[in-house]
């Protein structure tokens, strides 16, 4: 049964760095790419960036220079990092599996971030 | 990067009623559309991927369709379960891009 679930810090102060981490179960990092998502509250769905199975990474241009996504696969973690936050990083962060290399089969259930002083 | 045109923003259905819903790309994306619902609070679920192959352990009232830049989502029977947002996503490029929801209701 595959199952991801996100951690990390509920709020963060503004220029703050977030750090989350997406626990995988269920599958190996090592055959599967997993990405990371978000949604602003009350907002659409903005694609972040994956790690492919091979431990490669692509990023949504918007927010490379902000981001890095990398993972342990002997704990089937993938962390993502994200700096200089604002406000407007506000958001649900989920992860999920990719399949085929172009959807997402398997989410997790996500984690709230607020970005407030 | 590649636009994904969704509409309508908003729909409301009667219940067995038939609906559809669009997605426009501004180019091609040879069939690389997925379709989601999300429900109040939750993760999106797989609905449709590959423009028209059924997730398993959806029901079969939900199909999709298309090809280039045109898309659609159809419920043929809308169900109280069917409440919800859906969403579309394109995968043929980075980086891959959402549509901006339709907001289902059951009239």
């Amino acid at each position: 049964q595959v199952q991801l679930k996100e951690s990390g810090p509920g709020l963060v102060q503004p220029s703050q760095t977030l750090s989350l981490t997406c626990t995988v179960s269920g599958l190996s990092l090592t055959s599967n790419s997993v990405s990371w998502i978000r949604q602003p509250p009350g907002k659409g769905l903005e694609w972040m960036g994956v790690i492919w199975s091979n431990g490669g990474t692509d990023y949504n241009s918007a927010i490379k220079s902000r981001l890095s996504i990398s993972r342990d696969t002997s704990k089937s973690q993938v962390f993502l990092k994200m700096n200089s936050l604002q406000t407007e990083d506000t958001a649900m962060y989920f992860c999920a599996r990719v399949d085929y290399g172009s959807y997402f089969d398997y989410w997790g259930q996500g984690v709230m971030v607020t970005v407030s002083s | 990067d590649i636009q994904m045109t969704q509409s309508p923003a908003s729909l409301s259905a009667s219940l067995g009623e038939t609906i559809s819903i669009e997605c426009r790309a501004s180019e091609d994306i040879y069939s690389n559309l997925a379709w989601y619902q999300q429900k109040s609070g939750k993760s999106p679920q797989l609905l449709i991927y590959a423009a028209n192959r059924l997730q398993d352990g959806v029901p079969s009232r939900f199909s999709g369709s298309g090809s280039g830049t045109q898309y659609s989502l159809k419920i043929s029977g809308m169900q109280p379960e069917d409440e919800g947002d859906y969403f579309c996503l394109q995968g043929s490029k980075f980086p891959y891009t959402f549509g901006a929801g339709t907001k289902l209701e059951l009239k």
